[in-house]
């Protein structure tokens, strides 16, 4: 257990509905990331937050996402109008950038299936 | 940001050294490596980093040519439990490649 926690572990939706996804950080991180993979691939990056500044957007991650981070703290990940084709695991991090280093911390997960 | 190159997989006999290249000819003075895995359905681990010297850990060490280039994950003593991806990642914006496929043998 790395102290990030993902909720929920599994999604089975139909295309076309709208899901939410949250994670809850190590507390004292300043860094939240969000990941998707899919089979036999790393994670991609989608997006970051300093804090609750979202500092940069993947091109991967289209109109119909959209994450927040209110406060600084967790963060939640929505998709709408799911397709298909964002069937992956969704991956959560963070991190506390100090000095130059920045090692991050994985949740768990959340696996997506859109049917 | 610098970008990585990894082997896609590599063997190893259990109990013997496990030796992980990554070549990052890109890298900036700054920028430090930082290796992670992941097992099966997992989220993946951080294992260690680096910036300049060899470091270790009780996971791993790592080894960082003079020049900065390439550098190695070594784990001593490979068990069943080390069979995982590995990924070699430089800088701080974390993008992952395919990473190495470690398999451990008995």
């Amino acid at each position: 257990d790395t102290g990030v926690s993902q909720d929920p572990r599994h999604k089975i939706t139909k295309r076309g509905q709208n899901v939410t996804f949250r994670c809850d950080p190590i507390s004292e991180h300043n860094r939240l990331y969000w990941y998707r993979q899919t089979l036999g691939q790393g994670p991609e990056f989608l997006t970051y937050f300093q804090n609750e500044a979202q500092l940069e957007k993947s091109r991967l991650l289209s109109d119909r996402f959209s994450a927040e981070r209110p406060k600084g703290s967790f963060s939640t990940l929505e998709i709408q109008r799911t397709e298909q084709g964002d069937s992956a695991m969704y991956l959560c991090a963070s991190s506390l950038v100090a000095g130059g280093r920045n090692e991050q911390f994985f949740g768990p997960g959340t696996r997506l299936t859109v049917l | 940001d610098a970008k990585t190159t990894q082997p896609p997989s590599m063997d190893c006999a259990e109990g013997r050294a496990a030796n992980l290249p990554c070549n990052h000819s890109t890298i900036s003075g700054n920028e430090y490596v930082y290796w992670y895995r992941q097992i099966h359905s997992q989220g993946p681990q951080y294992i260690i980093h680096g910036l300049k010297n060899n470091e270790t850990n009780e996971m791993a060490s790592l080894i960082i040519t003079e020049d900065r280039k390439s550098s190695t994950l070594i784990l001593p003593h490979a068990t069943l439990r080390d069979t995982a991806v590995y990924y070699c990642i430089v800088g701080n914006d974390m993008r992952f490649g395919a990473g190495t496929r470690l398999t451990v043998k008995p």
